[in-house]
């Protein structure tokens, strides 16, 4: 079975450029997160989904941080405009229901020059 | 104000050994407790899960224990090997809601 299939692996723009990370969940999870990780925050929950419904949003950072899932098997994030302090390893997760086990993506590597 | 912390120190054991790790939490009432098992380069992957009306859960060689009055759960890997070199992440769910917090980790480093 596939699992968490997040797009790109790896994305360097530069500063003020729109970056789009892509995130296909594994199909029946009706949960899905998207996280950040640093190595001075660790890893950080920006927002979650149920049913492609925003739940909690209080972990993004600010408006310049977006997130939508048109449908159950696909999620965008998007940052406009990059800064270089968003250079971090941006996490997909999803899962079957509340309190089961989360199922991580790759994560993308994203580096803002 | 609300945290959670894990062994800020990597930790170094001789393969065989048992490993103990700590995730200590302040301010939340967790209905269930997560660990999880990150390699370089990957994403975290799922371990085992503790309820908050469960004291001890075990898969294997790994074993987690729940003590919502000390705040504390101890995650134990005995027989350790180098393949269990990795940095371990405990999550507690902070409410009713379907998200998880995580700790910084511990990176644990099993020596032959």
């Amino acid at each position: 079975d596939a699992g968490v299939i997040q797009s790109p692996r790896h994305e360097v723009t530069e500063m003020g450029q729109e970056v789009t990370l892509r995130c296909k969940p594994i199909s029946g999870h009706d949960y899905l997160f998207w996280y950040r990780q640093t190595m001075m925050r660790g890893l950080e929950l920006l927002i979650y989904f149920n049913n492609n419904v925003p739940i909690d949003d209080s972990g993004m950072p600010e408006d310049r941080f977006s997130a939508k899932m048109p449908n159950a098997s696909f999620s965008t994030l998007k940052i406009q405009p990059s800064e270089p302090r968003d250079s971090a390893v941006y996490f997909c997760a999803s899962s079957a229901g509340r309190g089961q086990p989360q199922h991580f993506g790759d994560g993308t590597r994203l580096s803002i020059l | 104000s609300q945290k959670i912390e894990q062994n800020s120190e990597a930790l170094n054991i001789q393969e065989g050994k048992t490993a103990t790790l700590t995730c200590n939490y302040t301010n939340y009432s967790p209905a269930y407790l997560q660990w999880y098992r990150q390699d370089p380069g990957r994403g975290p992957v799922f371990l085992l899960l503790i309820r908050e009306n469960e004291k001890e859960k075990r898969k294997e060689r790994l074993k987690v224990t729940f003590d919502t009055t000390l705040k504390q759960s101890l995650f134990h890997i005995t027989a350790s090997q180098p393949a269990d070199s990795a940095t371990y992440l405990c999550a507690l769910s902070p409410g009713e809601g379907g998200k998880l917090i995580f700790g910084q980790g511990t990176e644990l480093s099993v020596k032959p």
